[in-house]
């Protein structure tokens, strides 16, 4: 119940396109859902987080869609750059006075864009 | 500024061997996380703290002990390697649960 799955994979979109990553989850008891950002040789990095309470945050390029009743949020990334491509990770964590921010992370998506 | 840095690099562990990942921040956080990182595995919580004195098991604890005796250092201790623990490992710091986790670079070990 604490599994976050993420897909695709593996993306590949060509510059100036809109790259798509899907996450959905289980624990319905989840209730902060950001996505990190990771080049090569580098630490995982905040791009965007989500509180159920709206179905959409933008943030420049990147936009996190949320749907509760399905239990999926996605990122959008709108003009997709060679800069962009990275891996990227969902997460989840709860409220829950035992959760101290843990976070439970999807399995990340490689994310290539062409120029 | 340093952040979260992290110690060392990169390193080969022998089977059996014993060796401690080191973990400082220097943004007085008091929340800690050590994550292991495997392909196509995402992260997955090892151990984390939520404060000086207090840490606790997270998702594959099983191989590694950590402490917290100070708020900037955390470390994450492996006893009697194995090749399961091949992974690129994280430390990660935050000030509030659910606020933005800070990443440190991350150490690559091998075990053989």
């Amino acid at each position: 119940q604490q599994q976050v799955k993420q897909s695709p994979q593996s993306l590949i979109v060509q510059k100036g396109g809109i790259s798509i990553i899907n996450c959905a989850y289980e624990n319905t008891a989840f209730d902060y859902f950001p996505w990190y950002q990771q080049f090569p040789g580098k630490g995982p990095a905040l791009l965007i987080a989500i509180r159920p309470d709206v179905s959409e945050k933008k943030e420049g390029r990147f936009t996190i869609s949320f749907n509760k009743s399905a239990k999926q949020f996605s990122l959008h990334i709108m003009d997709s750059q060679p800069g962009d491509s990275a891996t990227y990770f969902c997460a989840a964590s709860s409220a829950g006075g035992t959760s101290y921010g843990k976070l439970t992370f999807g399995q990340g998506t490689i994310l290539t864009v062409h120029p | 500024n340093a952040g979260v840095t992290q110690t060392p690099k990169f390193h080969i562990l022998k089977i059996g061997q014993s060796m401690t990942l080191q973990c400082t921040q220097d943004m007085n956080h008091n929340y800690m996380y050590w994550y292991r990182q495997d392909p196509g595995m995402g992260l997955k919580l090892i151990y984390y703290s939520v404060g000086a004195g207090i840490t606790d098991k997270g998702e594959v604890p099983n191989g590694y002990n950590v402490s917290r005796s100070t708020t900037e250092d955390f470390p994450l201790r492996l006893e009697l390697a194995a090749p399961s623990q091949t992974s690129v490992y994280f430390c990660a710091a935050s000030g509030l649960p659910r606020n933005e986790q800070f990443f440190g670079p991350g150490t690559r070990l091998t075990v053989l």
